[in-house]
């Protein structure tokens, strides 16, 4: 299938925000996810926007989306270690909704 | 409950053998996943399961045999597998069914995997 594109690497300093792009690939896509996987662990979902949403705050979380240029982005304002994870923007597969198809994912390096 | 539970968290195996990893899940979700993640990829859907039915089957090689024998329940049986088969295999449940304005889709309840590694 076509693939959902990230920058594979971010390093930033604690305090600072950190910003992670995705290019998705379907321009239908009514939901688009952030998820997160922190080292020997499972995914777990993170934050999620409504296609017809252009924007979505939630705490330090920011989601931004640009459905011309099929663009999502995830701030994280304040960054702290416990946020060093690989991050992946994800798009649903099927009409049912049933799958998701994950991006390539982003590590996030936080350094003190 | 909001847990899914993988077993084994780690298995060895060699080329001839057949093995299972099992995966667990009691908050009444209808839909299950295998997904296969390889180090520093992404993860790759394997299987879906909707209401213990295949709907899903992102054409994986017949020695991967995925089987749900109820609805919290969701098994992979191994058998005659590769070197390059080895990965983290990750389950996943969700509500399933229609997408309604009181679900949340997309939103995946992961295990923490089971490590394969075949010698």
């Amino acid at each position: 299938g076509e693939d959902v594109e990230q920058s594979l690497f971010l390093s930033v300093r604690e305090g600072d925000s950190s910003v992670i792009n995705c290019t998705y690939t379907d321009s239908s896509s009514t939901y688009l996810y952030w998820y997160k996987q922190e080292p020997g662990a499972g995914l777990q979902l993170l934050t999620y926007i409504f296609s017809n949403m252009d924007m979505k705050q939630d705490q330090r979380l920011t989601v931004l989306l640009n459905k011309k240029d099929k663009h999502l982005s995830l701030r994280i304002a304040d960054t702290q270690t416990g946020d060093s994870a690989i991050y992946f923007c994800a798009e649903i597969l099927d009409q049912a909704g049933t799958a998701l198809i994950f991006g390539k994912g982003t590590t996030l390096s936080v350094s003190s | 409950d909001t847990e899914v539970t993988q077993t084994p968290k780690h298995l060895v195996m060699g080329m001839t053998n057949k093995k299972s990893l099992k995966c667990e899940q009691h908050m009444g979700h209808r839909a299950m996943y295998w997904y296969k993640q390889k180090a520093k990829k992404p993860p790759e859907l394997m299987f879906v399961y909707s209401y213990e039915k295949l709907s899903i089957n992102e054409s994986v090689p017949s020695r991967f045999s995925p089987e749900c024998p109820n609805s919290s329940l969701l098994n992979l049986h191994l058998h005659a597998l590769q070197p390059e088969d080895s990965a983290l295999y990750l389950c996943a449940s969700s509500q399933g069914g229609k997408m309604t304005s009181r679900t949340r889709p997309g939103e995946l309840f992961f295990g923490e995997g089971s490590r394969l590694t075949v010698l």
